[in-house]
């Protein structure tokens, strides 16, 4: 079965700077999607950018961006020029890219950003 | 517009009662989803559903039950057999064959169940 790891529970940014959340898994499939999804205080889970594994280059959305180890099962969320609109909590998801029974997300603990003035 | 509606947004249940959890979509998804949240463990799967009359259990099924006559509708139902029922409940849709069009799921705005 595969797992979702975010060792960070708790980061801080201050308003502008970059801020790197950290995500690994562990699966034995060599194909699969990979996901960031954002949850603010209204709770409503916002996609905040997917890579897909068969994709080398990083997946970028305006400021946000990836940084896709494949080979250390890695996959951290980079957040440039850091707004207030930010703080959230991020959660780190997997999928198989598999058309059965393994097409459910599974997700990790999620990481709570908090932007300071 | 497109979307997933859950309801109610709030729900309050005596110990003791089963409770349904609605969950409605319009866009043509054939997978969907339910997820629990509890503080500090993230999102878990409870069940699952790729195809009309057919589900699977998932992580955390144990005193949950679903059923889905319609594709657009997913419901839950949190049974008496549900030791620790409180808590945010998300419902999610997305496009099973992974590599076609977007693979992301698409959620719902959840239901908050509190046991009285």
């Amino acid at each position: 079965a595969q797992t979702v790891t975010q060792s960070q529970p708790e980061m801080s940014v201050q308003e502008a700077e970059t801020v790197t959340l950290s995500c690994t898994y562990d699966t034995s499939e060599s194909d699969y999607y990979l996901f960031w999804y954002k949850q603010p205080p209204s709770r409503q889970m916002i996609l905040v950018i997917r890579q897909e594994a068969y994709k080398q280059q990083n997946a970028t959305e305006n400021r946000f961006s990836v940084n896709f180890q494949k080979a250390a099962k890695s996959f951290s969320l980079k957040i440039s020029d850091s707004q207030l609109g930010d703080a959230a909590m991020y959660f780190c998801a997997y999928r198989s890219a598999w058309a059965g029974t393994a097409s459910k997300l599974t997700f990790g603990t999620g990481t709570r950003l908090q932007v300071t003035l | 517009d497109g979307g997933i509606t859950q309801s109610p947004k709030y729900l309050f249940r005596k110990e003791g009662q089963n409770v349904t959890l609605s969950c409605e979509q319009n866009l043509n998804h054939d997978a969907m989803y339910w997820y629990r949240q509890d503080p500090g463990q993230g999102l878990r799967l409870i069940y699952y559903s790729q195809i009309v009359n057919d589900f699977q259990k998932g992580d955390i099924a144990e005193g949950y039950s679903v059923s889905r006559e319609k594709k657009e509708s997913f419901p839950l139902t949190v049974t008496s057999a549900q030791k620790n029922p409180t808590a945010f409940y998300l419902c999610a849709s997305s496009i099973p064959q992974a590599r076609v069009g977007r693979t992301e799921a698409f959620f719902g705005q959840g239901t908050r169940l509190t046991v009285v």
